[in-house]
């Protein structure tokens, strides 16, 4: 079945420097969402990608689909201690069934 | 409502009982799905409906596992004969489509089996 990865697990940084994930999946995605996860609360929708080789920003946050649909990445800019979180990408396959989440960076930042 | 409900938020139980976790959606949305979140994990999926036809259960664990959606809006997840593996945080989350939409996750049900 499909499988989503994500790398790296974690990730420490100090704040104000960059934080990139990346989510790589087995499969063709026909489209890809990333949410964030705050400790101790729910996942939350950031961004959806549909085409490929899209790229979309929001603030500091960058957000690219892969040419094939296959692996996505989020990069953040200089980071602030509210972006602390676990963030997740997901997507159904191609054939719009098996909706997998990634199992997440989770992303630490030093004051 | 303003947000998606999951009720209880707490259930603690012992090994053999059945459960059922109750998933009030965003007014209006008609996907809903469930999940399971292991600590440190991300969601897994069980099951998906759109408005009252269960669409997808190939992520149902076993069939001790079911779920329903009568009316097309507030959905059951039942488990029955829990087992100790079954503890976990149980999540709904509802959207305004099937897969090419936004999720809005509850709070989710942290089920705990002795």
């Amino acid at each position: 079945g499909q499988q989503v990865m994500q790398i790296p697990q974690y990730q420490h940084v100090q704040e104000g420097e960059d934080f990139t994930t990346y989510c790589n999946s087995s499969t063709t995605l026909s489209n890809i969402q990333w949410y964030k996860q705050r400790p101790g609360g729910h996942p939350v929708f950031l961004i959806q990608l549909v085409k490929s080789g899209e790229v979309k920003k929001q603030k500091r946050l960058t957000f690219q689909f892969g040419e094939a649909k296959k692996n996505s990445s989020l990069h953040i800019t200089a980071t602030q201690t509210t972006d602390v979180g676990t963030y997740f990408c997901a997507g159904p396959d191609n054939y719009g069934q098996n909706f997998v989440f990634g199992p997440g960076t989770r992303l630490s930042v030093l004051p | 409502g303003a947000g998606v409900s999951q009720s209880p938020r707490y259930k603690v139980t012992k090994r053999g009982q059945d459960v059922a976790l109750r998933c009030d959606p965003i007014s209006g949305h008609v996907s809903l799905y469930w999940y399971r979140q292991a600590l440190g994990q991300g969601p897994e999926f069980l099951t998906y409906f759109n408005y009252e036809a269960q669409q997808d259960k190939s992520g149902l664990p076993n069939d001790r596992f079911s779920a329903e959606r009568p009316e097309g809006s507030i959905s059951t997840l039942t488990i029955q004969r829990t087992e100790q593996r079954d503890s976990a945080m149980y999540r709904c989350a509802s959207s305004s489509g099937p897969y090419n939409q936004p999720q809005h996750f509850g709070d989710g049900t942290r089920l705990s089996i002795l």
